[in-house]
């Protein structure tokens, strides 16, 4: 069975600075996606950026990329010019490309707080 | 898109009555999902539906747990005879197909007493 491990409970950056958030994931498949979710204090959880583990060119949305290692089974964050809203719960999840496997993975999550 | 819409936001109830909650997905969103997370811990797979057929369960998905989603459109969850175990946010996702990212709910915050 697939496994996403976040291995950093909790993270801080400071405004304006660069974070990276960790994220290791087992599978014996070869195509799947790969995200990262953000889920704000009671607030939802929003889509940051997604992977096709096909693509070997690392996702990009804004201030926030990936750095995607296959073979490494490696998928981190990172998050430049930190900004107050980006505290937050980040989730890395894992999802099976297979047409009828929807069963998306989560870690256990990574708590990231900004500071002013 | 409105956004996948959950109710309630909250629900206290007491050991061993019935609950049962409500997601109504963005339209034209074919797959619909149900998660379970507590406290601490990313969501955990429960369910989800393709149109109204529901295709997956999760083996934490006990026979107290029941999922419709009778017209391919809403889909409720009921818990049987509550347990304090139960208690937990449930999580509602929907998406347009098998390979679209999956959008959530708020979710339904259930405490148990």
């Amino acid at each position: 069975a697939q496994t996403v491990t976040q291995s950093q409970p909790e993270m801080s950056v400071q405004e304006a600075e660069t974070v990276t958030l960790s994220c290791t994931y087992d599978t014996s498949e070869s195509d799947y996606y790969l995200f990262w979710y953000k889920q704000p204090p009671s607030r939802q959880m929003i889509l940051v950026i997604r992977q096709e583990a096909y693509k070997q060119q690392n996702a990009t949305e804004n201030r926030f990329s990936v750095n995607f290692q296959k073979a490494a089974k490696s998928f981190s964050l990172k998050i430049s010019d930190s900004q107050l809203g980006d505290a937050a719960m980040y989730f890395c999840a894992y999802r099976s490309a297979l047409y009828n496997n929807n069963d998306m993975r989560f870690g256990a999550g990574t708590r990231l707080t900004v500071k002013p | 898109d409105t956004g996948v819409s959950q109710d309630p936001r909250h629900k206290i109830t007491k050991r061993g009555q019935n609950v049962t909650f409500r997601c109504d997905p963005i339209s034209e969103h074919n797959r619909l999902y149900w998660y379970r997370q507590t406290l601490g811990q990313g969501p955990e797979f429960l369910t989800y539906f393709q149109n109204e057929a529901q295709l997956e369960k999760s083996r934490l998905l006990s026979d107290r747990f029941s999922a419709e989603r009778p017209k391919g459109s809403f889909s409720t969850l009921e818990i049987q005879r509550t347990e304090q175990g139960d208690s937990a946010m449930y999580l509602c996702a929907s998406s347009r197909d098998s390979n679209q990212p999956q959008h959530f709910g708020d979710g339904t915050r259930l405490s148990i007493l």
